[in-house]
């Protein structure tokens, strides 16, 4: 079964430094999602992507955040500089083209670590 | 603020019961609903999708959708300890593929 597929699993990085995750959403799906759940709290929205630019984005996603599709199959998440704050786990989400809202399929996540 | 709330737990059901787990939103305007399985370190893994009033079935799992009640459930028949993990409830407040709303979860542990 397709599947979106993330790395790298584990990053730990220094504050300050800028970080970038990856991500290879299901080939035939044109929707795609970032979102981060920081431990013991809940899932939430960063930004989502179709059709080559960002189409929603919630408070989260500031000027330290960028997305991009730099080819046909990764889809990135970078952060600029980063803080204590944006430790958390990273999933990237691919949704399929069809009437009504798609089901989000999930990657199996990146946790960041900052030092 | 599109809300979902869902009682944190946790839930304790013998193996072989019946688990109900109840999930509640605050956007009337709602579209679609998930419910999403996520072990301990792990990432959302979809088990249900619900678009229309009523119940919908998959194996073990049924979905239950009032939106008059703006309420969802999930039921699991003959739970197994591999179904201990926390469930998410996610709701789409709009149309089209928009992002997910999320409740907190509720953390299911089945006994053997």
């Amino acid at each position: 079964e397709p599947e979106v597929t993330q790395t790298p699993s584990h990053q730990v990085t220094q504050m300050g430094q800028e970080v970038i995750l990856r991500c290879v959403p299901i080939s035939n799906h044109l929707y795609f999602y970032w979102y981060r759940q920081i431990l013991g709290q809940k899932v939430e929205f960063l930004v989502s992507f179709y059709n080559n630019e960002i189409s929603e984005k919630s408070e989260i996603f500031d000027d330290q955040f960028s997305v991009e599709r730099p080819d046909g199959s990764n889809f990135t998440l970078k952060i600029r500089s980063t803080k204590l704050e944006d430790s958390a786990m990273y999933f990237c989400a691919s949704g399929g083209l069809g009437a009504g809202n798609q089901p989000q399929h999930f990657g199996d996540g990146t946790r960041l670590s900052i030092l | 603020q599109k809300e979902v709330e869902q009682n944190s737990g946790p839930l304790s059901v013998p193996e072989g019961a019946i688990a109900s787990l109840n999930c509640t939103y605050s956007d009337r305007g709602s579209q679609s609903f998930f419910w999403y399985r996520q072990y301990s370190g792990k990432s959302p893994e979809l088990i249900m999708s619900i678009y229309s009033n009523g119940d919908k079935e998959d194996g073990r799992f049924t979905a239950q959708l009032n939106k008059a009640s703006q309420y969802v459930s999930l039921l699991i028949r003959d739970s197994q300890p591999s179904d201990s993990a926390t469930y998410l409830c996610a709701v789409n407040p709009d149309a089209g593929n928009t992002p997910l709303v999320f409740g907190k979860g509720t953390r299911l542990s089945v006994i053997a």
